[in-house]
């Protein structure tokens, strides 16, 4: 199985700040990267995919960036709504595998 | 638009088999994607459980693959889950989620997901 591994694990942030988070893949996989936000009691949310393309509707200070084996996914100016935890998730392999999420709070 | 909705019991005993159906509406589930299941036990991250082309082809998750079953039915645009000898281990929330072919294999993702439905294992 191909491991993800997202990191920080969490993050204390303030409205307004740029966040960063950090996904490594255990092998190389190319672009076939999405991430998904996830809020309590709720499905997570497609952000981007093939590590960089914003889905639609998504607002533009989410990006991602990365191939191979390391990507990031960067929040340019935090919003209130953004708080949250974010997935990295890779289908190089038909056996997709999600990072352990990474939890965006509020400082 | 697409929407998915599971349903199924919330509570099933250990040893016994856990069953979900994921209706499709507002779309066919005979279009070119792949449906799948994902789990997310309480306060933890998410697993890949399997997934099934209207075909009937399906891909499991190994750790899982000897006690589940994912299958379709074109008649009713649903599919269905099942997961046999559960232990405490699989109590989550079960969601149903379409893996979107993009048209180059690298935009796939899962972009439609259902609202999830809580399972638990106790007697």
């Amino acid at each position: 199985a191909i491991r993800m591994t997202q990191s920080p694990s969490s993050l204390s942030a303030s409205t307004g700040d740029r966040v960063t988070i950090t996904c490594r893949a255990s092998q190389g996989i190319s672009s076939y990267l999405a991430w998904y936000q996830q809020k309590p009691g709720k499905a997570p949310k497609l952000l981007i995919y093939a590590a960089s393309t914003l889905q639609s509707g998504v607002p533009s200070r989410f990006s991602g960036s990365g191939s191979g084996t390391d990507f990031t996914l960067t929040i340019s100016c935090l919003q209130s709504e953004d708080f949250a935890t974010y997935y990295c998730q890779q289908y190089y392999s038909y056996f997709k595998t999600f990072g352990q999420g990474t939890k965006v709070e509020i400082k | 638009q697409v929407q998915l909705q599971e349903s199924g019991p919330g509570l099933v005993k250990p040893s016994g088999t856990l069953s979900l159906t994921c209706a499709v509406s507002g779309g066919s589930i005979s279009s070119s994607n792949w449906w799948s299941w994902v789990r997310q036990p309480p306060g933890k991250g998410l697993e890949w459980i399997g997934e099934i082309y209207h075909s009937g082809s399906t891909n499991y998750n190994p750790s899982l693959k000897s006690r589940v079953t994912i299958s379709v039915d074109k008649s009713k645009n649903q599919f269905s889950l099942k997961l046999s000898s559960v232990t405490a281990a699989d109590t989550a929330v079960y969601y149903c989620a379409r893996f979107y072919l993009g048209e180059l294999s690298t935009t796939d993702a899962f972009d439609i997901w259902g609202q999830g439905t809580m399972v638990t294992v106790s007697s």
